[in-house]
């Protein structure tokens, strides 16, 4: 199966901030990454796919990048909304589908 | 706009087996556009896969789940259901049902959750 890792595990920011998060996979996954962002007690949501492919609604202050085995999600201008769990998934091989273990942001 | 509900049991005793149904609406699940599956989150931990189905019955499950593991589909009822035999605490976890995009493989529109206790 291929490990997906991700960091920083968990850090602190504040609102306006620019953030970044890094994924990689053991193994090379061409594009095929999405991102998703988990808020507590709900579902997690699609924000990326494609690797940089913004889903439809998501507010374009997020954008993803990368190939291979190192991706990026950025938050431009990080707003309290935000803040939430972050998870990166390859779908490259499967089964399984793995996910990252998650990066959570939270206000500093 | 797809959405998905959960449903089933919160309690399961250890050596028993789980089931889940999740029900489709806003959208056939016979839909060439989706596969569906089933991911699970144990409290305070990531997400684990567990396995989807298409609707014509066509399966795969994650191998650390397969020996346990049988999703299946009523395309009657709109819904596909979870099993997962010989549970134990380690399985207790929110249970959430989601829409694949085929060919993409991604996981689009997810439903809210449902958590299942294994305890006796």
């Amino acid at each position: 199966a291929i490990r997906m890792t991700q960091s920083p595990s968990s850090f602190s920011a504040s609102t306006g901030d620019r953030v970044t998060i890094t994924c990689r996979a053991s193994q090379g996954i061409s594009s095929y990454l999405a991102w998703y962002q988990q808020k507590p007690g709900k579902a997690p949501k699609l924000l990326i796919y494609a690797a940089s492919t913004l889903q439809s609604g998501v507010p374009s202050r997020f954008s993803g990048s990368g190939s291979g085995t190192d991706f990026t999600l950025t938050i431009s201008c990080l707003q309290s909304e935000d803040f939430a769990t972050y998870y990166c998934q390859q779908y490259y091989s499967y089964p399984p589908f793995t996910f990252g273990p998650g990066t959570k942001v939270d206000i500093k | 706009q797809l959405q998905l509900q959960e449903s089933g049991p919160g309690l399961v005793k250890p050596s028993e087996t789980l089931s889940l149904t999740c029900t489709v609406s806003g959208g056939s699940i016979s839909s060439s556009s989706y596969y569906w599956g089933w991911i699970r989150q144990p409290p305070g931990k990531g997400l684990e896969w567990i396995g989807s189905i298409y609707y014509s019955g066509s399966t795969y499950y994650n191998p650390s789940l397969k020996s346990r593991v049988t999703i299946s589909v009523d395309t009657s009822k709109n819904q596909f259901s979870l099993k997962l035999s010989s549970v134990t605490a380690a399985d207790t976890a929110v249970y959430y049902c989601a829409s694949i995009v085929v060919v993409a493989e991604y996981f689009q529109h997810w439903g809210q959750g449902t958590l299942v206790t294994v305890s006796s």
